[in-house]
């Protein structure tokens, strides 16, 4: 299977503490996507990437989340100091972007479903 | 700013009933609209899109038309199986190139059908 793919795919973590997911899109994804999707609730759209660069974030990524792609491949999400309301499902999306109106539809990941307890 | 606003569920039907479930839009511009699909323990799959106005978005048999007089994009299928148990999804991306740039969700219908 190529799709995306996230890990871990669940995290319990205590009040506090720092957590890092990982995300690898479809290889041959240019853009990358990271959505919170909390219970009963559609996706949240945080950030994405275009390659390395870093082009958009909402303003729900605050101070403590950071996201970083630093090869145009794979993507990191890193929540510091967790606090329970962190807690949320986090999807990874990506899609190939050629400019003008060439787009692919997003394939999102399985997502991480986080819990800070 | 953007925003979906989705029919409340959850949805319980028969197999073989008629499905809409609804789903309204607020953008400027022309933005382009999906439904998504997310069966239990998977990730969100597009079913259909829709990127300018009075287009019609199909796929296994589901439909939906981007309606910009009334700002909609119904979702509806003819006969529903049980395998089409599942949440759905309205979204909408504001460029109407069918981009997944910042997609706005709507807060999805969970859809069980019975045998």
């Amino acid at each position: 299977d190529t799709g995306v793919s996230q890990d871990p795919r669940h995290k319990i973590t205590k009040r506090g503490q720092n957590v890092t997911f990982r995300c690898d899109p479809i290889s041959e994804h240019n853009r990358l996507y990271w959505y919170r999707q909390t219970l009963g609730q559609g996706p949240e759209f945080l950030t994405y990437f275009q390659n390395e660069a870093q082009l958009e974030k909402s303003r729900l990524l605050s101070d403590r989340f950071s996201a970083e792609r630093p090869k145009g491949s794979f993507s990191t999400l890193e929540i510091q100091r967790t606090e329970q309301g962190d807690s949320a499902m986090y999807l990874c999306a990506s899609s190939l972007s050629t400019g003008g109106l060439m787009n692919t539809e997003a394939f999102f990941g399985q997502g991480t479903r986080l819990t800070v307890v | 700013g953007n925003s979906v606003t989705q029919m409340e569920g959850p949805v319980t039907l028969s197999e073989e009933a008629f499905l809409t479930i609804n789903c309204t839009y607020t953008a400027t511009g022309y933005p382009s609209l999906f439904w998504y699909v997310q069966y239990p323990g998977e990730g969100l799959q597009l079913l259909l899109k829709a990127t300018k106005a009075d287009d019609k978005g199909s796929n296994k048999g589901f439909e939906a038309t981007y309606r910009k007089e009334t700002t909609s994009f119904h979702l509806e299928k003819g006969s529903v199986q049980v395998s089409d148990s599942a949440v759905y999804f309205c979204a909408l991306s504001p460029s109407g190139s069918g981009s997944a740039r910042q997609l706005t969700f709507g807060s999805g219908t969970q859809l069980t059908v019975l045998p």
